[in-house]
């Protein structure tokens, strides 16, 4: 079956550091992909999204690496800061296929940000 | 910066009760989405709502749920018979658009089904 699903629970980083945060799918029909952050008692929070005819996409601070040959996704933040730490998860959603608007979430990463 | 709200955050009821959870989603978005998190485990798609009907469910949005948009503002989840599995987050989401688009988050319900 279809699933997007993440590498590791929990990613520690010190501050100042790059981090990077991977995804898994396994459809390969997936052909848009977002990253979530979710902060404790909140809701996911947009941070980025990459169409499956880019493999690279810049935000402020943030990068996301599309590897269509292997199935995985990338996030990657640079100088990481203390207000970082939240869960992060990837989505999948086929809505330029019109597989429709859902979102697909994977597992999550904590990342945790040391001082 | 447009939000989306949800209320109330936290909702406790028993088992067989109805429960009704609101959502005002932003303003000139046209799609909206219930999803739900269960304590530890990943965000998983309910429904989606667009033009005062559901254009997609998952397997878990069964009999027992349902959505509205009563007025022009409020976008509701309705349960109607709880059980304990039903506890968990529910995230109310709008977009501008289908597909390919930007979904905005609230904050969400806490239900807890004791």
């Amino acid at each position: 079956g279809e699933s997007v699903g993440l590498h590791l629970p929990t990613l520690s980083v010190q501050e100042g550091d790059n981090s990077i945060i991977n995804c898994a799918y396994s459809n390969s029909a997936s052909d848009y992909f977002i990253w979530y952050k979710q902060e404790s008692g909140k809701g996911p929070q947009f941070i980025i999204d990459i169409r499956s005819n880019m493999d690279k996409r810049q935000g402020q601070r943030v990068t996301v690496l599309l590897n269509k040959t292997v199935k995985h996704l990338s996030l990657q933040i640079a100088a990481t800061q203390p207000g970082d730490s939240a869960v992060y998860f990837c989505a999948e959603n086929r809505g330029l296929t019109g597989g429709g608007n859902k979102l697909t979430f994977g597992t999550g990463t904590q990342l945790k940000v040391e001082l | 910066e447009p939000e989306v709200t949800q209320t109330p955050s936290h909702q406790v009821t028993q088992m067989g009760q109805e429960v009704i959870l609101r959502c005002v989603p932003i303003s000139n978005h046209l799609y909206f989405y219930w999803y739900r998190q269960i304590l530890g485990q990943k965000v998983e798609f309910l429904v989606s709502f667009y033009n005062n009907e559901i254009s997609e469910k998952s397997e878990i949005f069964d009999d027992q749920f349902s959505v509205e948009r009563p007025d022009g503002s409020n976008f509701t989840l309705k349960i109607r018979s709880t059980k304990l599995e039903d506890s968990a987050m529910y995230f109310c989401a709008s977009s501008e658009l289908t597909g390919a688009g930007e979904q905005y988050f609230g904050p969400g319900t806490r239900l807890t089904v004791t």
